[in-house]
């Protein structure tokens, strides 16, 4: 089975510090892409990356980039956290493009 | 504007009944369609997928949808649910190449 491992299951930090969220997938998959979940707005598409030093701008990239140095990590990275970016963040990873992705369990990042 | 809906926020079954979850999109061509679940504290997991050929699809967990392209609707389906069936379910469009989810169906389950 595809395994996503993403580094934090909770994470608390405070508004200006810089966060990282990790994840990893181990299938070996080309494809990756962050998330974030709100009550009553669904999963929206933050950053997603096709290869190895690649990435593109989801539908949400403000406040946020990304890390792709190694194919089967794929870090997200808040420069200056802030409190609305307090959320639960999705990874996951495709063989096949944005078709048939893999989730991890998330992380739920609160910013105070 | 391009969209994917799921109007019913909360559903509420009993065990044993049949379940029926709707979904409906809005883009000029017809998407590719999924379905997925999440329980709680856990990632998403993919039920089914549509992307041509026989509209109804089988999924796992006993799980199946139907397309309808008259209707733009992607609607899931279960005969009986089970207790553990309680989750979120979304159902999600490929237009291009971004995934698009709804905002979600809550479904609870009751002895």
């Amino acid at each position: 089975d595809v395994k996503v491992t993403q580094s934090s299951r909770y994470l608390v930090k405070r508004t200006g510090e810089k966060v990282f969220l990790e994840c990893v997938q181990d299938m070996d998959h080309e494809n990756m892409f962050w998330y974030r979940q709100d009550p009553g707005l669904g999963l929206r598409l933050i950053y997603f990356s096709y290869d190895v030093k690649m990435k593109e701008k989801g539908d949400i990239p403000e406040g946020y980039s990304v890390s792709r140095e190694k194919k089967e990590r794929f870090s997200l990275i808040l420069e200056s956290a802030s409190t609305n970016q307090t959320s639960m963040y999705l990874c996951a990873s495709s063989l096949e493009g944005p078709r048939a992705q893999h989730f991890g369990d998330g992380t739920r990042l609160s910013i105070l | 504007a391009q969209s994917v809906t799921q109007p019913d926020i909360h559903i509420t079954v009993s065990e044993g009944a049949s379940l029926e979850l709707r979904c409906n999109y809005s883009y000029g061509a017809t998407p590719y369609l999924f379905w997925y679940v999440q329980s709680p504290g856990q990632g998403l997991q993919l039920l089914l997928k549509y992307f041509s050929g026989d509209t109804l699809v089988q999924g796992i967990k006993g799980f199946e949808a139907e397309f309808k392209r008259s209707q733009s609707s992607f609607n899931l389906r279960k005969p009986s649910v089970h207790w553990s069936d309680a989750a979120e379910y979304f159902c999600a469009v490929l237009p291009n190449e971004k995934l698009t989810f709804g905002t979600g169906t809550r479904l609870t389950i009751i002895p």
